[in-house]
Parts: C-alpha cells; structure tokens; sequence
C-alpha cells in the first residue's frame, strides 16, 4: 500500500516556466487536497477536490491550477512560476471530507529563481 | 471562523525534562484537533487527533494532549524528552461543519543534551 505518493521531490524552476506536480493516492479517497508550506507559517491550503470532476480553491490559489479525472490523482499545476512560489507543497488525502484521518505525501520542495 | 494558536515558535528542553508545547484555538462549532509532527526535511506524521471522545489523548512514541473547551486548549505534553523528538509541531483544529483544516504556524522544539 504506497499511500499518497507525490512526485518529484525536489525541483528548480525558472520565473515564468510552467510545471506539474504529481499526487497519486491507491486509497480510493475521495478527498484530496493540496497545501504550501513556508517558514514561520502553517501549511496553506491552495485547492481541493470532493471526488473526480470536482475541484475548489482554497485559501491561496492564485497561480495555481488543478484537475482531478480520477480518483486516484490529482495533479498540481503552475502556470507561470514566480519566486513567491518556492515552498514545500503537500498533498494530502482522506476517505472523504469528514475523514479525521488525513495522509499526507512526503512532500515536493520547489524553487523559484 | 476557526483558528489555531500556537504560542511559542521555538520550546526548548533538556533530554530527560517534560515537554509542553501550547496550542489555543478559536471554533464556532464542535473541533476535532490534532497533533502533527514534521522532522527536519521530511513529511507530516499525525501524533494524535481528539474527535470528541476522551478528552485525554494518547498519540505516539509518549506524547498526549488535553482537549479543555473551557479554556479553549490543546497542549501538547509529554513527560521526558528525547533527542528524537527535535521536530516542528503543528497544532490543527478542523469544524464539523466544513471540515477544512485551519494549520497553527508551528513551534520548533529543539532537544539539548
């Protein structure tokens, strides 16, 4: 059982190149989200998903855009990087949105230059 | 609105003495709480988590928490630190009613021989 599986773990980006980041869960959970982390702050929540084919922004969503055509994953995109977006991002799943059991990938760190 | 407070951004403790690390939140509803541990680089492990049960709460590797609504408290305790247990702490509150996740901003515990 892999869990939440986030891919890849570390990566550099130019200012202005786009980029996926890959959430995959074997769960069968129907909630999935996505969430940044940066110093000093608790993990933001940028977009969620209910089930396939439902996605809703979170508290900070600007720049980021997300799909979910199954179950299984739910692909974090950015469509033009900016040096405000190096973080650590994390996605995390649970059985539904009362789920008090949340999994949490290991986490992708990203920079921005 | 729900949120969490974390009072210290930095505990520090010498191996062997008792850790306390303070959380208070704010809820409109009935919260479930939880503890989650973040080692240096690495992912999110949930410590414990109350739902409305016991308000004493046993996590892992010897940590509890206290649910007080009267005080509106969850701290986080656990009788003798380890070396191991250097790490950032993250307090959550979630609501019934919209079961999205409100993050503290974290304390770093930091472990002296």
């Amino acid at each position: 059982n892999a869990g939440v599986t986030q891919t890849p773990k570390f990566q550099v980006l130019k200012t202005g190149q786009s980029m996926t980041l890959q959430c995959a869960q074997d769960m069968n959970h129907e909630y999935m989200s996505w969430y940044r982390q940066d110093p000093g702050m608790g993990l933001r929540l940028i977009h969620y998903s209910v089930g396939a084919g439902i996605t809703d922004q979170g508290e900070v969503p600007n720049g980021y855009n997300v799909s979910r055509s199954t179950t299984e994953d739910f692909p974090l995109r950015l469509l033009s990087a900016a040096p405000s977006q190096t973080s650590v991002y994390f996605c995390a799943s649970r059985t539904d949105l009362s789920g008090n059991t949340i999994y949490f990938g290991e986490g992708s760190w990203l920079t921005v230059v | 609105a729900q949120s969490v407070t974390q009072l210290d951004s930095h505990v520090s403790v010498s191996e062997g003495t008792p850790v306390l690390l303070r959380c208070n939140y704010s809820s409109s509803y009935s919260p479930s709480l939880f503890w989650y541990v973040q080692h240096p680089n690495k992912g999110l492990q949930l410590l414990l988590k109350y739902t409305s049960a016991a308000t004493l709460v046993k996590g892992i590797n010897g940590f509890e928490a206290e649910f007080k609504k009267s005080e509106t408290s969850f701290h986080l305790t656990k009788p003798s630190a380890h070396m191991s247990d250097a790490a950032e702490y993250f307090c959550v509150v979630s609501e019934d009613s919209n079961y999205q996740l409100i993050w503290g901003a974290g304390t770093k515990l930091i472990i002296k021989p």
